[in-house]
């Protein structure tokens, strides 16, 4: 089954204390996304990888870090997470294929971790 | 960065009745997507449009790339309840779907049986 697999799924902590949301994904997608979600705000893109130790930064990359050692997994890391982290956060991985008719676009989101931190 | 303007916020709507929402940019994208996401889930893509003036169709649901490659355009026809959630727009710079992405903040739709 097609899946992107996110952990933690909720987490509490507090400000300064270093930590890691894994993402990964079974569909040998190239390209990998990080969001997070507010109230209000629809989604952000946080950084996103184009492809294996390829990545660059989405509108809101202040305080964190990602990396793509390999195909399947794309971390994000809050090294000193502040209060106005807390959101929920999405990772998404997606492939775009060539047909006879054109383009088809294969995407799928994460089931988010949501993160509060005090 | 790039803003996109969805609109309308929100709409409620009669089972039965068709749906139009839009989103507009200040800037040209040159793919736009078309996201449904239901409660406590992430989004779900429903619609990828990569050419300006591009019409796509995905059961009930149509899309256009708009021709000015600043806007775009989705209506649902005929609503059912299962169609309730919250629609965003995304659009990005790259001809594929993939790269750095702008969202709308999205349309809240109710159906009333």
């Amino acid at each position: 089954e097609a899946q992107v697999t996110q952990n933690p799924r909720y987490l509490i902590t507090v400000t300064g204390k270093k930590l890691t949301v894994t993402c990964s994904q079974n569909m040998n997608h190239e390209y990998m996304s990080w969001y997070r979600q507010d109230p209000g705000l629809g989604l952000r893109q946080i950084y996103y990888s184009m492809n294996v130790e390829v990545t660059d930064k989405g509108d809101v990359p202040e305080g964190y870090k990602v990396s793509r050692k390999e195909k399947r997994n794309f971390p994000l890391i809050l090294e000193s997470p502040s209060p106005n982290q807390t959101s929920l956060y999405f990772c998404a991985s997606s492939s775009t294929s060539t047909h006879q008719d054109g383009y088809q676009e294969t995407q799928y989101f994460g089931p988010g971790t949501r993160l509060l931190v005090l | 960065g790039q803003q996109l303007n969805q609109s309308p916020q929100s709409m409620f709507i009669q089972e039965g009745e068709d749906v139009s929402m839009n989103c507009t940019s200040s800037s040209i994208f040159n793919t736009w997507l078309w996201y449904k996401q239901d409660p406590g889930e992430g989004p779900v893509l429903l619609i990828a449009l990569y050419k300006a003036g591009e019409l796509t169709s995905n059961g009930r649901l149509t899309a256009q790339f708009g021709t000015t490659r600043k806007d775009s355009f989705l209506n649902i026809s005929a609503s059912i309840p299962s169609d309730v959630g919250i629609y965003f727009c995304a659009g990005q710079l790259r001809n594929f779907g993939a790269g750095k992405s702008t969202f709308g903040d999205g349309t809240t739709l109710t159906v009333k049986p």
